[in-house]
């Protein structure tokens, strides 16, 4: 079975401060995706990153960057010199061969403050 | 314009009441998929499509039904609408084509069963 888990609920911040999301996923395939997604106080899901599981790279894009680890199933996100904006709720997912089933983690709500 | 767009945004109904939720895309994907978002569990998936003549039970299913009237449409209907139904319902889209299977969100749908 297929199992996503953000172990925390919710993370508070101060600006400036960097922070990592953590995300541990359970699956006996081979070949799958993990992705991240934003969801701001508007509501709208937002789409940040893909990875593959032949592809352990880590990836930096702006002050996001992630960090795929699969000897120990995790694909962390951290957020360097947080900003207001950038609280959310973050959604780390997993998706099967086949893209037959996508599992989502329960989120992690970040608090940035001023 | 939106790629994804969902009707109605907010809706508040009674118990026993039937109730339709729509979404449409104009992506040209070939997939689409009704998830509920609750507080704390992330978000789980009811039914998914990858065609017209496919549709697929998600991991709640129950209560719900969906009908795929074209590639661009996909409704979610509440036959007997239950409080414990109240929920964000979010649409999404993928593209087979797509390796990744990255989905696309609507903005999602704040129902509320009294």
């Amino acid at each position: 079975a297929q199992k996503v888990t953000q172990a925390q609920t919710e993370i508070s911040v101060v600006e400036k401060e960097d922070v990592t999301l953590d995300c541990v996923y359970e699956t006996r395939d081979t070949t799958y995706y993990l992705f991240w997604y934003k969801q701001p106080p508007s509501g709208e899901l937002v789409f940040l990153i893909r990875r593959n599981s032949f592809d352990e790279q880590n990836e930096i894009s702006g002050r996001y960057s992630w960090n795929f680890q699969k000897s120990t199933s995790s694909f962390n996100f951290t957020i360097t010199a947080s900003q207001v904006v950038d609280s959310a709720v973050y959604f780390c997912a997993l998706t099967i061969t086949g893209g037959f089933k996508t599992i989502f983690g329960a989120g992690t709500r970040l608090f940035v403050k001023a | 314009d939106a790629d994804v767009t969902q009707t109605p945004r907010n809706r508040i109904t009674k118990t026993g009441k039937r109730i339709m939720l729509e979404c449409s895309q104009t992506k040209g994907h070939d997939r689409m998929y009704w998830y509920r978002q609750d507080p704390g569990l992330g978000l789980r998936l009811i039914y998914y499509s990858f065609d017209v003549k496919d549709i697929n039970k998600g991991e709640i299913s129950d209560g719900y039904s969906v009908s795929r009237q074209a590639q661009a449409k996909f409704s979610l209907s509440l036959e007997s609408a239950i409080p414990n139904q109240t929920a964000l319902y979010f649409c999404a889209t993928s593209d087979t084509r797509d390796r990744g299977y990255e989905q696309y969100f609507g903005p999602g749908t704040r129902l509320t069963v009294t």
